[in-house]
This record gives structure tokens, sequence and C-alpha cells, in this order.
């Protein structure tokens, strides 16, 4: 298995535009999580799925994110209007959900708003 | 919501030596305590975890030991090299999806 794959690696965008990030979870998984890697806030949960329905979006910063499941193998992450404050690395895992059951992290997208 | 603290946010120890970075959390429901190694430019990683029946767990160099009265619980790394140098996050959960992260433990081990 590949493990977790996330695209784009790096996005270096303007102030306003919007960023879509993509992950494809490892296949077998059930649950997907969106997490966001700071130096200020550390590792943050931003939203979780489970069998592709949002579970918990409580970290979710603000309206201008979203994040969908549209099937087992697919899930995006939006910003629409992306802000300075939003650069950061955004990283996907998967894990089979079940007590104790480790989460597989993808490589990061590193996203940078000018 | 489950707070996770996590001290020293920065070591640096010789090559050879130990390295011992301390969590505490506050929820006493929590019983599941991964470890995360995260190297430079690279994705978090699973390098050991307990679970509240257990007081420790060794793997190799790395071990983890718990203390559920004063819920606090620790990792050791032994004989250290310098590929043991990165961050390292522990995190508390109670069995379910989420997971609560330290801030972070910096190790660089000097040659």
């Amino acid at each position: 298995d590949a493990g977790v794959i996330q695209s784009p690696r790096h996005e270096v965008t303007e102030m306003g535009q919007e960023v879509t990030l993509r992950c494809k979870p490892i296949s077998g998984h059930n649950s997907l999580f969106w997490y966001r890697q700071t130096m200020m806030r550390g590792l943050e949960l931003l939203i979780y799925f489970n069998n592709n329905v949002p579970i918990d979006d409580s970290g979710m910063p603000e309206d201008r994110f979203s994040a969908k499941m549209p099937n087992a193998s697919f899930s995006t992450l939006k910003i629409q209007p992306s802000e300075p404050r939003d650069s950061a690395v955004y990283f996907c895992a998967s894990s089979f959900l079940g007590p104790y059951n480790e989460q597989f992290f993808g490589p990061g997208t590193r996203l940078t708003v000018l | 919501g489950e707070n996770v603290e996590q001290h020293p946010s920065t070591l640096s120890v010789q090559e050879g030596d130990s390295a011992v970075i301390k969590c505490t959390y506050s929820d006493s429901a929590s019983n599941y305590f991964p470890w995360y190694k995260q190297e430079l430019g690279k994705r978090p990683q699973l390098i050991i975890d307990i679970r509240s029946n257990v007081g420790e767990k060794k793997d190799q160099r790395i071990a983890v030991t718990l203390n559920k009265t004063a819920k606090h619980f620790s990792l050791h790394i032994t004989e250290t090299q310098p590929e043991d140098s990165a961050v390292y996050f522990c995190a508390a959960s109670k069995g379910d999806y989420k997971l609560s992260f330290g801030a972070g433990t910096t190790v660089t081990v000097r040659a």
C-alpha cells in the first residue's frame, strides 16, 4: 500500500484565492482526519470523518474552511477565501476505527498564503 | 476537553546518552497514550503506544511508562543515535477517534 496520499505537496497562493487540498486514505480504512500544524498551535484536529460522514468538525476554524468526503477513497479540504494566517502544514490521516488504532499520516501539504 | 502538556520543549543529548520526555494529561478517562515521531519535513509516525491497563512498555531502545494516579506518562530513549533527532509528540485518547497532542519536544542528538 502506498500509504495516505496528499496533493499538492506545496501550495503558494495569494490572499483571497481558493485553495483545495486533496487526500486519498489507505484502502480499507474507514476513518479520515484533517489536521493543521503550526509552530504556535501545534497539531490541531480540524475535522473527522467516519464512513465518509463528518462526525466532528468542531476544529474547523471558521466558515472559510469546508471539507468533503464524497467516497471512501477521496477527501478534500477547501479554504475560500484564503488568508495569510491559514499558512501551515495540513495533514490528512486515516485509520480503521476501533479502540487504540494507529492513525497513519500523509506527507502533508505546506500551504503558504501571501 | 483533554489537555496534554509536554516537557521539555527542546532536548539536546550526547550520542549514547538517554533522553526522557514527560507528558501530563487532564482527563482521567483517557486510556490510550501514543507517541509520534516527526523527522524534519516529514509526517508524524507512531513509534510506540501504551494503554491504561499497562504500566510500562518497551520496544528495543524506546520505552514508555504510565502513572495513571498522577496522570503522567513518559518516553525514554536509551543509547541515543543521530537518527533519533526529531520532534516527538505525546498524545492522549479515551480510546475513541480523538487524539489530543502535546506541543512536541525537539530532540537533538549531538555526535
